[in-house]
């Protein structure tokens, strides 16, 4: 069982619709990132959490340390929102050690 | 551009070739990693650099070896490397310690071991 799971694996949805990205995981964390890769393959930094909630224009990210669960939101979706959009946590422990990935989620945001 | 650069953007090499890929970052970070991305997994953490001293070896093989002059450059060297190997290897970098944690990644190479 992979340490950080995410739902679902596939969303489409139709332009205007909100959107939920559900991550969970099952270590002790000191930060939890939300990240998103496009076609082509490079990966950019949506939100770093580590307690409560975070807000940038449309998106909205919260994490509820006790339940080990975080949520990204996107508010009024748009086509260019399509990616994959991966929950990604730093273990607690301190120092490099790299982070642990879900496997992604697959949105598609039709017109 | 998002301060961490990674050249080649593509490379296509024989399982015979010897290639290096290589990282660059220009945002003061102290910490640099790879990463390899296959098709339907998860990224996988293959080295971190700390201070340019290696702190992690994921148990990587030894055909991908690791080199950091210092800490704004990373290379990973590539040799005998079979067709599996093929994935998008992608650098980052962290500022750890203090009062501030940035991570951000570059845009990845293409690999295909043919």
């Amino acid at each position: 069982k992979n340490e950080v799971e995410q739902s679902p694996q596939n969303l489409t949805a139709q332009e205007g619709e909100f959107i939920t990205i559900n991550c969970s995981y099952s270590v002790g964390i000191s930060a939890l990132h939300w990240l998103q890769q496009h076609p082509g393959g490079g990966i950019v930094s949506l939100f770093m959490l580590s307690s409560g909630k975070k807000k940038h224009g449309r998106l909205i990210a919260t994490i509820n340390i006790q339940e080990k669960h975080s949520s990204l939101h996107i508010t009024a979706s748009h086509p260019r929102d399509s990616a994959v959009y991966i929950c990604a946590v730093r273990k607690s422990g301190g120092g490099a050690d790299g982070l642990t990935f879900g496997k992604g989620t697959h949105l598609i945001i039709q017109p | 551009e998002t301060g961490v650069t990674q050249t080649p953007r593509h490379l296509v090499m024989g399982m015979t070739n010897k290639k290096s890929l290589k990282c660059e970052q220009h945002l003061g970070h102290n910490a640099m990693y790879w990463y390899k991305q296959s098709a339907k997994k998860p990224l996988e953490l293959m080295f971190v650099y700390n201070f340019k001293e290696q702190t992690e070896n994921n148990s990587v093989p030894s055909r991908f070896s690791p080199e950091c002059p210092n800490s704004s450059h990373l290379f990973l060297h590539l040799h005998t490397l079979q067709p599996e190997d093929s994935a998008l290897y992608l650098c980052a970098s962290s500022q750890e310690g203090g009062t501030s944690y940035g991570y951000t990644f570059g845009s990845g190479t293409r690999l295909t071991v043919v």
